[in-house]
């Protein structure tokens, strides 16, 4: 069962600005452990979009960014576009449960 | 280029056993903590274990603990995962990632399928 909880879908039209929420608890996002974004298209393995709360690695556009406050993180997509369409997962660490993920969004280009 | 590929995927009946393994290439393989993540049919991805660059560390997750047992062959760049004690709630694919820094995977294997059935 996951820890961190996020919406089961988004969507928006191409060009619009999308937010994905991620709530945790004390022991994980409210301890100070960073959070992290992963993008998987459909039928692909998991790719690193956001590390350390707002960390983008080389290759990642800089439509994606996010952000963490206490026990919540989000991950925002500016200007959509239809490559966007995908599940994306948050993770972090739980003091009780090691490594935990999010329960995924499925993001929607209308 | 950092490379990692699954392989021992199979079906397997419940109460079974099967070793996946994952070789690594293009980085320094005993330099990096590695994990085994999993995501059964139509689901979310589940961390399943943890182990450290020289093999001292093992974490699991409690759906896991006491049945799977991951090691580490530095010399041949191999990670794996023992399976025992198999349920049809362990079907997934199994992906094999790199942990960068204290908490993220920055790399994944594209991932191999274990399915559990009689």
């Amino acid at each position: 069962q996951s820890v961190l909880t996020q919406p089961p879908s988004v969507s928006g039209a191409p060009g619009q600005r999308v937010t994905i929420s991620c709530t945790g608890s004390n022991s994980n996002l409210g301890s100070n452990y960073d959070v992290h974004w992963y993008q998987q298209l459909p039928g692909t393995a998991p790719r690193l979009l956001i590390y350390n709360n707002h960390y983008r690695p080389s290759g990642v556009p800089d439509r994606f960014s996010g952000s963490k406050t206490g026990t919540s993180a989000s991950l925002a997509i500016t200007g959509l576009q239809s490559e966007d369409e995908a599940d994306y997962y948050c993770q972090s660490y739980d003091s009780s449960l090691n490594y935990v993920f999010g329960t995924g969004t499925k993001v929607t280009v209308l | 280029e950092v490379e990692l590929l699954e392989s021992g995927g199979d079906l397997v009946q419940p109460g079974g056993s099967l070793r996946v393994s994952c070789a690594a290439s293009g980085f320094t393989f005993n330099t990096y903590a590695m994990t085994w993540v999993r995501q059964a049919p139509g689901e979310g991805l589940e961390w399943v274990s943890v182990i450290s660059s020289n093999a001292i560390r093992t974490d699991y997750a409690d759906s896991v603990k006491g049945r799977f047992t991951i090691s580490r062959d530095n010399h041949k760049n191999t990670l794996y995962l023992q399976m025992n004690s198999l349920r049809a709630e362990d079907t997934a694919v199994y992906y094999c990632a790199r942990r960068a820094g204290a908490t993220h995977i920055d790399y994944w294997g594209q991932g191999t399928l274990v399915t559990v059935s009689s």
